[in-house]
C-alpha cells in the first residue's frame, strides 16, 4: 500500500524567512496530493493541492511542487508569518478512496 | 459556507462500552470517510463509505468498528468495545467526489478510553 514519508518533524524559522517541506510516496499510481495545516486542537483544513498532471502550483505566499519521477512533492512557505505556526501534513491518493498522510511537520515561525 | 459537523466534540468511556460518533456532512457530498489522530500523531484514514457501504477500510479498522449511514444527513463511527488504545481524535471528513476532490474535516471528536 501506500506509505508516506515527510521530512522535517520540525522547523524553526525566523519571520520573514522561507519554509521547505518535503514528502516521499511509493505508490506510482498516486496523483492526487493535498497539504494540510492543523493549528493545536484543531481540525485539518486544506491549504493548497497538487494534481500529478501539474509539476507546480502556487496560491499567494504557498506553493507546491511535484515529481512524479523521483515520487517527491515538496511545500513551500515563503515571507513567513508567527500565524504560519502549526503542523504541516502532506497526503497522497491513489484515485481511490484512500487518503495517506505524511507523520507531520510542526513549523515554528519566531516573530 | 457549509461545514461537516460532528457530535459530541468529546467524549468519555469506560474500556469495554460501546461509543457511537456522529457526523453530518457537507449535504451535497457523496463520499465520507473517518480517520484517527492519536495525540501528537499523524491523521490515520480508517474507511471510506459511499452508495451506502464501505469502500475502502484500513487495518485499523477491525471488526470491533463499523459505519453507517441511518438516515439522509447522518454518518455514525460505532466501536463496539472500546480500546483503551481507542482514546484519539476522531475526524470525520466528506468530498463530492473521490478522484482529485478536496476532502473536507469536522472538527472532530476527542475521545478518551478510561
Amino acid at each position: 500500500g501506500e506509505n508516506v514519508e515527510q521530512h522535517p518533524s520540525t522547523l524553526s524559522v525566523q519571520e520573514g524567512d522561507s519554509a521547505v517541506i518535503k514528502c516521499t510516496y511509493s505508490d506510482s499510481a498516486s496523483n492526487y496530493f493535498p497539504w494540510y495545516k492543523q493549528e493545536l486542537g484543531k481540525r485539518p483544513q486544506l491549504i493548497i493541492d497538487i494534481r500529478s498532471n501539474v509539476g507546480e502550483k502556487k496560491d499567494q505566499r504557498i506553493a507546491v511542487t511535484l515529481n512524479k519521477t523521483a515520487k517527491h512533492f515538496s511545500l513551500h512557505i515563503t515571507e513567513t508569518q508567527p500565524e504560519d505556526s502549526a503542523v504541516y501534513f502532506c497526503a497522497a491518493n491513489t484515485g481511490g478512496f484512500k487518503t495517506i498522510f505524511g507523520a507531520g511537520t510542526r513549523l515554528f515561525v519566531k516573530a | 459556507e457549509p461545514e461537516v459537523t460532528q457530535t459530541p466534540s468529546h467524549q468519555v468511556t469506560q474500556m469495554g462500552q460501546e461509543v457511537i460518533l456522529r457526523c453530518v456532512p457537507i449535504s451535497n457530498h457523496l463520499y465520507f470517510y473517518w480517520y484517527r489522530q492519536i495525540l501528537g500523531q499523524k491523521v490515520e484514514f480508517l474507511v471510506s463509505f459511499y452508495n451506502n457501504e464501505i469502500s475502502e477500510k484500513s487495518e485499523i479498522f477491525d471488526d470491533q468498528f463499523s459505519v453507517e449511514r441511518p438516515d439522509g444527513s447522518n454518518f455514525t463511527l460505532k466501536i463496539r468495545s472500546t480500546k483503551l488504545e481507542d482514546s484519539a481524535m476522531y475526524f470525520c471528513a466528506s468530498s463530492r467526489g473521490v478522484t482529485g476532490e478536496t476532502q473536507y474535516f469536522g472538527p472532530g471528536t476527542r475521545l478518551l478510553v478510561l
